[in-house]
């Protein structure tokens, strides 16, 4: 039983590239969400999806950041013209139902920006 | 702005000792949970205690929940080196039509061996 898998683990871009990040959640997981943690900081909410559909964006910014989660494949969070800010790991997370139920989180992105 | 804080930033204790770390918050909650990060990796969910609940337990951990005060404690009974890790409390505010799990500022534990 396959857990929440993001890939790529590591990815370095330079400024202005795209940086995308996938997400598999967990079998049966139709709720994911994707954080972003900063060295020795907290988890800050980004966005939380259901299948096709952007529930809550609240936490992303308006430009440059788009996320996605078709109905078949991986939850994708794109970052477009990167910039050294955008430097962090990058975490997903899926659930069975919303609001109720535990977290179960990917081993994360860590984007690097040159 | 945050939902949880947790207190304190850092703790370091002796093998064998006990741990506790605490979260306020700031709205009501449905529920609260604890998380544990190791160093480099994903959050891994320890205990969930609703908001009915005063106190709940899980092999070493106690969680105590006062809505009251808005506030919890995970204590760690009989620590150990493995137990080193950052630990989070995460909250859901129920505002309407979002349901984002918040997640506190973290403790980081370290057991000294």
């Amino acid at each position: 039983n396959a857990g929440v898998m993001q890939n790529p683990r590591h990815l370095v871009r330079r400024r202005g590239q795209e940086a995308r990040l996938r997400c598999s959640p967990m079998k049966g997981h139709s709720h994911v969400y994707w954080y972003r943690q900063l060295p020795e900081e907290g988890l800050k909410f980004m966005v939380y999806l259901q299948k096709e559909n952007i529930i809550d964006e609240s936490g992303m910014p308006k430009e440059r950041f788009s996320a996605e989660f078709p109905k078949e494949g991986p939850s994708i969070l794109r970052i477009q013209q990167v910039v050294r800010g955008d430097s962090a790991a990058y975490f997903c997370a899926s659930s069975e139902r919303s609001y109720t139920g535990e977290l179960f989180f990917g081993e994360g992105s860590r984007l690097t920006v040159l | 702005s945050q939902q949880g804080e947790e207190d304190p930033q850092a703790l370091s204790i002796q093998e064998g000792e006990n741990a506790t770390m605490n979260c306020s918050y700031k709205t009501s909650i449905n529920n609260l949970q604890w998380y544990r990060q190791n160093s480099g990796r994903g959050l891994v969910h320890l205990i969930l205690i609703r908001s009915n609940e005063r106190e709940k337990h899980s092999g070493r951990l106690r969680v105590t929940l006062d809505t009251s005060k808005k506030s919890s404690s995970l204590l760690i009974t009989a620590s150990r080196a493995a137990d080193t890790a950052s630990y989070f409390c995460a909250t859901v505010p129920p505002t309407s039509g979002t349901y984002k799990y918040i997640f506190g500022t973290g403790t980081r534990l370290k057991v000294l061996a």
